[in-house]
């Protein structure tokens, strides 16, 4: 079973404007992390952001916010005033108690910035 | 700098002749593993070292070797390509498995087998 699902694989947005990247993923531990990773066309793997389950706040970074709603299991990933560079492939991945050994990822979102 | 460092960047080969991806991190980290990314698919972890001598298969293993004689090296090692195995190959490296331990990334290996 698909353990991180994001299910827009593309999306346009407006520069200076907001956008929301949908992430849901599924685990049965208590205890997990939760990460976004950013890939411009480069190919590097940037970190952004990161939220524990157990954290009572929704994480934030600059213009990078997590949305984390846990009973829906779901951890959104908010960019504030889109720019140009923001164009890249967004991956949402997992770490699981259960399974810290690895991050399991999706699918991952492609943003395209328009001027 | 703190990186982990990947060679080489590009590389198109023949099915069959083997070769060897390293990987090299200088964060003294003890956690290394390799990850293959295809469209659709995400990443998806190949192996994985959690020290010296230790490591241990991911969800795609199939036709990949490693190994961990440093702490600060683990290449990864096609003995005989296959052109499924053409894709972005990315090795990561993390001080600890602590749930909040961000993973750092090589620069990526666009491998293609002809």
């Amino acid at each position: 079973a698909q353990k991180i699902t994001q299910t827009q694989p593309g999306m346009f947005v407006q520069e200076k404007e907001a956008v929301t990247l949908d992430c849901t993923y599924d685990t049965s531990d208590p205890s997990y992390g939760l990460f976004w990773y950013k890939q411009p066309s480069s190919g590097e793997m940037i970190f952004l952001i990161y939220q524990g389950s157990y954290d009572q706040q929704n994480a934030t970074e600059g213009r990078y916010s997590l949305n984390f709603q846990k009973a829906r299991k779901s951890a959104n990933l908010v960019i504030s005033a889109s720019q140009l560079g923001d164009s890249a492939m967004y991956f949402c991945a997992m770490r699981e108690t259960s399974n810290d050994y690895k991050l399991s990822f999706g699918a991952g979102t492609t943003v395209t910035v328009r001027a | 700098e703190a990186q982990v460092t990947q060679n080489p960047r590009y590389l198109i080969t023949v099915t069959g002749k083997k070769l060897t991806v390293t990987c090299s991190q200088n964060m003294n980290h003890e956690y290394m593993s390799w990850y293959r990314q295809d469209p659709g698919l995400g990443l998806r972890q190949i192996y994985y070292s959690m020290n010296v001598e230790v490591t241990d298969k991911g969800d795609v293993p199939e036709g990949y070797k490693v190994s961990r004689k440093e702490k600060r090296n683990f290449p990864l090692i096609l003995e005989s390509p296959s052109p499924n195995q053409t894709s972005l190959y990315f090795c990561a490296s993390s001080l600890s498995r602590s749930l909040g331990e961000k993973l750092f990334f090589g620069s990526g290996t666009q491998l293609s087998v002809l």
